[in-house]
């Protein structure tokens, strides 16, 4: 059975920051492009960023672009989102979600539980 | 402000049909067949619906489906159930590596 559980949120002061982890089990990890995807309180999907099986193609959401960094490790089946310089508007909950074409960002097959992350003083 | 425009809720009594719009423009919905549908329950996961326009993932029920004319993809969800009662979202390849999301539709079930 696949699965995916987030951990690392919390609550963090504006320019703060904060590193999200992904457990993975059930499936080859190291065979599927990751992604994170947030959604803010009583908002929308918002997809943050993807990291290819191999970690060469790496892209990100212009609202996070040079403050947010994806990277994996696949001894660990794991997957992280370092968070830098975070605003308010980082405040969401964070889901990891499984990319299951090698073509990255076309639909996600399986998510995580999700990790709440609040930024405010 | 989303860049995939949903209509914020639809609604329809148990065993009929509701359908759901997802409009986008020729970057992104029109431009790919890599639109998708979600649905998630209050406080859960999002759970992927149907992908590639029209495809459904194996166990999703064929009540669930969907389509796409131009800039605009449709997701109808026939024999409605108490359980369908939930937020859909769609969302599309843009090109660059980008994916959109659409705002969101709370489906009531009267």
């Amino acid at each position: 059975e696949v699965q995916l559980v987030e951990s690392g949120g919390g609550l963090v002061k504006p320019g703060g920051s904060l590193r999200l982890s992904c457990a993975a089990s059930g499936f080859t990890f190291s065979t599927y492009s990751m992604n994170w995807v947030r959604q803010a309180p009583g908002k929308g999907l918002e997809w943050v960023s993807s990291i290819s099986s191999g970690s060469s193609y790496i892209y990100y959401a212009d609202s996070v672009k040079g403050r947010f960094t994806i990277s994996r490790d696949n001894a660990k089946n794991s997957l992280y989102l370092q968070m830098n310089g975070l605003r308010a508007e980082d405040t969401a909950v964070y889901y990891c979600a499984r990319d299951p074409y090698p073509l990255q960002l076309r639909h996600f097959d399986y998510w995580g539980q999700g990790t709440l992350v609040t930024v405010s003083s | 402000q989303s860049a995939l425009t949903q209509p914020p809720s639809a609604s329809g009594s148990p065993g009929q049909s509701v359908t759901i719009s997802c409009t986008g423009t020729s970057s992104d919905v029109g431009g790919y067949k890599y639109v998708s549908w979600y649905q998630q329950h209050p406080g859960k996961a999002p759970k992927l619906m149907i992908y590639e326009v029209s495809k459904r993932p194996s166990g999703v029920p064929d009540r669930f489906s969907a389509s796409q004319s131009g800039n605009t993809a449709s997701l109808t969800v026939s024999g409605l159930q108490a359980d369908d009662e939930a937020d859909y979202y769609c969302s599309s390849y843009a090109g660059s590596n980008n994916l959109e999301f659409g705002g969101g539709t709370k489906v009531t079930v009267l």
